[in-house]
């Protein structure tokens, strides 16, 4: 089945320490969507690729960057954890920019110690 | 701007009762709506959407009617399960030109035994 997939589903990382998330997807979609959710909350989107253009969001923290090396893969990488970026990751993907769906993967869980 | 407005939860119901979660958006132009649903530690699952007035969107024995004289995408179920215990969020794309979803800000379902 094509999908989105997220690794890890849990990430455990210590303060300050920099790690990176993996999103992949089977659909060949164009646009690769990153989502920040905080407890009780909605997702937030942090930046977006369509195709290798990347647009980020005005209030995305620059401690916040990503790479998309290919049509499948995407990253989050999180230069300097802090204990307030602990939340649930989302990647999501669409087929275009027009007004289409978004296909979520299961997320990954960051905890920062 | 545009924005999703949605009933507080936690909705509490029990099993087999009828379910309405609301829904109400501002928006420019015409955008499709949304509604998701997240089961606990996991993604984002579209449940429904509907792209243009008078539309409705069905699955899994949910449904919702884009209403523009009301501005509103209610999600409504006949007879709850269990296992539809989640969150709901109720998003609008396509306004302004744009592709990004704006959503709501969820509401917690609990159906009991």
């Amino acid at each position: 089945d094509a999908m989105v997939i997220q690794n890890p589903r849990y990430q455990v990382t210590q303060f300050g320490k920099p790690v990176t998330l993996s999103c992949s997807q089977t659909l060949n979609h164009n646009v690769m969507y990153w989502y920040q959710q905080k407890s009780s909350q909605a997702p937030k989107l942090l930046f977006h690729y369509y195709d290798k253009d990347f647009n980020n969001e005005a209030d995305t923290p620059d401690n916040f960057q990503s790479r998309r090396p290919n049509t499948s893969f995407c990253f989050l990488d999180i230069r300097s954890p802090g204990l307030g970026d602990a939340a649930m990751y989302l990647c999501a993907t669409s087929r275009d920019m027009k007004w289409n769906e978004q296909f979520f993967g299961p997320g990954t869980r960051l905890t920062v110690l | 701007g545009d924005s999703v407005t949605q009933m507080e939860g936690p909705v509490t119901l029990s099993e087999e009762a009828f379910l309405t979660i609301n829904c109400t958006y501002t928006a420019t132009g015409y955008p499709s709506l949304f509604w998701y649903v997240q089961y606990p530690g996991e993604g984002l699952q579209l449940l429904l959407k509907a792209t243009k007035a008078d539309d409705k969107g069905s699955n899994k024995g949910f449904e919702a009617t884009y209403r523009k004289e009301t501005t509103s995408f209610h999600l409504e179920k006949g007879s709850v399960q269990v296992s539809d215990s989640a969150v709901y969020f109720c998003a609008l794309s396509g306004t302004s030109g744009t592709y990004k979803y704006i959503f709501g800000t969820g509401t917690r379902l609990k159906v009991l035994a």
